[in-house]
């Protein structure tokens, strides 16, 4: 079974500049989910999709932020403009999201290490 | 106080060695506690989900204490590719996980 996919792997920027992170969930996951992990930090939730609707974007920072996830299967992030404390691995995740149940496994992907100068 | 607080570590131990890890948690309503395992520049994995009877897996075991609100991770006989960071998860809503720093386990040769 295919994981989670994202794209880029790596990105440098300059700061005012833009970028999108694009992801693809495993087929049939409902859930998917953005983190921004920062260097010796555990992953942030910045936005959580429930299907093509958002359940949460309560830490996204949406001056700068935008996400979405046209048709609920990929999604993308963007930043415009970034700042320098947005230097940060952003992971995408998946679950199945499956009512009824507490707790779906979250799959990650390998993440998107974004530098900005 | 944040939501789960680890300490950080890094916990260094000898090769053949019981370590433990706590986490804390201040939601007394979250419901689902987890470890994930997350290598160097690689991506969480779950580790293993910790149920209220406490459970074990092989080497690890996870206990919960409501009462006091933490979980713990014990490895016990451990090996050099246990070192890693072992990050707490505990359920904070509808399929929403908060995490925490993550604490930094060396095992040592």
């Amino acid at each position: 079974e295919a994981g989670v996919a994202q794209s880029p792997r790596y990105k440098i920027i300059e700061k005012r500049q833009s970028v999108a992170f694009w992801c693809n969930p495993i087929s049939g996951h409902a859930t998917l989910y953005w983190y921004q992990q920062i260097l010796g930090q555990g992953p942030k939730l910045l936005i959580q999709f429930q299907n093509n609707g958002v359940v949460d974007d309560s830490q996204l920072p949406k001056d700068r932020f935008s996400a979405e996830r046209l048709k609920g299967v990929d999604s993308t992030l963007k930043i415009q403009p970034a700042k320098l404390e947005d230097s940060a691995v952003y992971l995408c995740a998946s679950s199945l999201g499956t009512s009824g149940r507490v707790y779906n496994e979250q799959f990650f992907g390998p993440g998107t290490r974004l530098t900005v100068l | 106080r944040k939501e789960v607080e680890q300490d950080p570590g890094p916990f260094n131990v000898p090769e053949g060695a019981t370590v433990a890890f706590n986490c804390t948690y201040s939601n007394s309503a979250s419901q689902s506690f987890f470890w994930y395992r997350q290598d160097c520049r690689k991506e969480p994995k779950l580790l293993m989900s910790v149920y209220s009877s406490g459970n074990e897996d092989g080497r690890f075991t996870a206990q919960l204490n409501r009462a006091s609100q933490y979980i713990s991770l014990l490895i016990r006989d451990s090996k050099l590719s246990d070192s890693a960071t072992y990050l707490c998860v505990v359920n904070g809503g509808t399929y929403k996980y908060i995490f925490g720093t993550g604490t930094r386990l060396k095992v040592l040769a």
